[in-house]
């Protein structure tokens, strides 16, 4: 079964330094990825997917991330970090061919950025 | 404007008490799903529907039903909560489905079940 594992469940970042969100998946297939956001008292908002297309996929507000299949990894990157992007990332998988309803989010991370 | 609606934004129950989550949306989504929150689990899938009169399991169906009889609507029944549903929930709509088309989130419906 597919599913995903973010590393670390609070990041910490001054404004300014680099934003790195860590994420693995597990998948015996070709998967879709994605990255969801959540603000304060919000649902989630899509920020970018991998849908087999670029490796490295530019998102809203800066974001990108990269599919490495060797590494089975699909962090998220933004090279300087402003306030307004304190949040929680949630990295989700869906299996192309698959079930196309069900889509495993990850335990979610929770950035903060210090002024 | 374009949205997905739940209501209500809170509810406290006691155990036991059938309660129904509303949720509509207003883009004429095929797809519709729901969500629990809670901390240190993230998101986890109730139940969706692909379709209208097409609904299927999530990863944590048990306690949950649900109904899609028209297409903007997709409400959220427990037919006798505990205290283990007190979450945090969300409903969520796609123009197709979630992997070819982004889900649209409402804000939330913040569940006590004492």
């Amino acid at each position: 079964a597919q599913s995903v594992t973010q590393l670390g469940s609070h990041v910490s970042v001054s404004e300014g330094a680099l934003v790195l969100l860590r994420c693995n998946y597990s998948s015996s297939v070709p998967p879709y990825l994605f990255w969801y956001v959540q603000y304060p008292n919000q649902g989630l908002q899509l920020l970018l997917k991998y849908t087999s297309a670029a490796t490295l996929v530019k998102g809203i507000n800066g974001f990108e991330a990269e599919f490495k299949k060797s590494e089975t990894s699909f962090h998220l990157t933004k090279p300087s970090a402003h306030m307004s992007d304190a949040a929680e990332y949630f990295c989700a998988v869906s299996i192309h061919g698959g079930s196309q309803g069900n889509l495993i989010f990850g335990k979610g991370t929770k950035l903060s950025v210090k002024p | 404007e374009a949205q997905v609606t739940q209501n209500p934004r809170y509810l406290i129950t006691v155990t036991g008490k059938k309660l129904t989550v509303t949720c509509s949306q207003n883009m004429n989504h095929e797809y519709m799903s729901w969500y629990r929150q809670d901390p240190g689990l993230g998101l986890r899938q109730i139940y969706y529907s692909m379709n209208v009169e097409v609904t299927d399991k999530g990863d944590v169906p048990e306690g949950y039903k649900v109904s899609r009889k028209e297409k903007r609507n997709f409400p959220l029944i427990l037919e006798s909560p505990s205290p283990n549903q007190t979450s945090l929930y969300f409903c969520a709509s796609s123009l197709v489905s979630p992997y070819n088309s982004p889900l649209h989130f409402g804000n939330g419906t913040r569940l006590t079940v004492t």
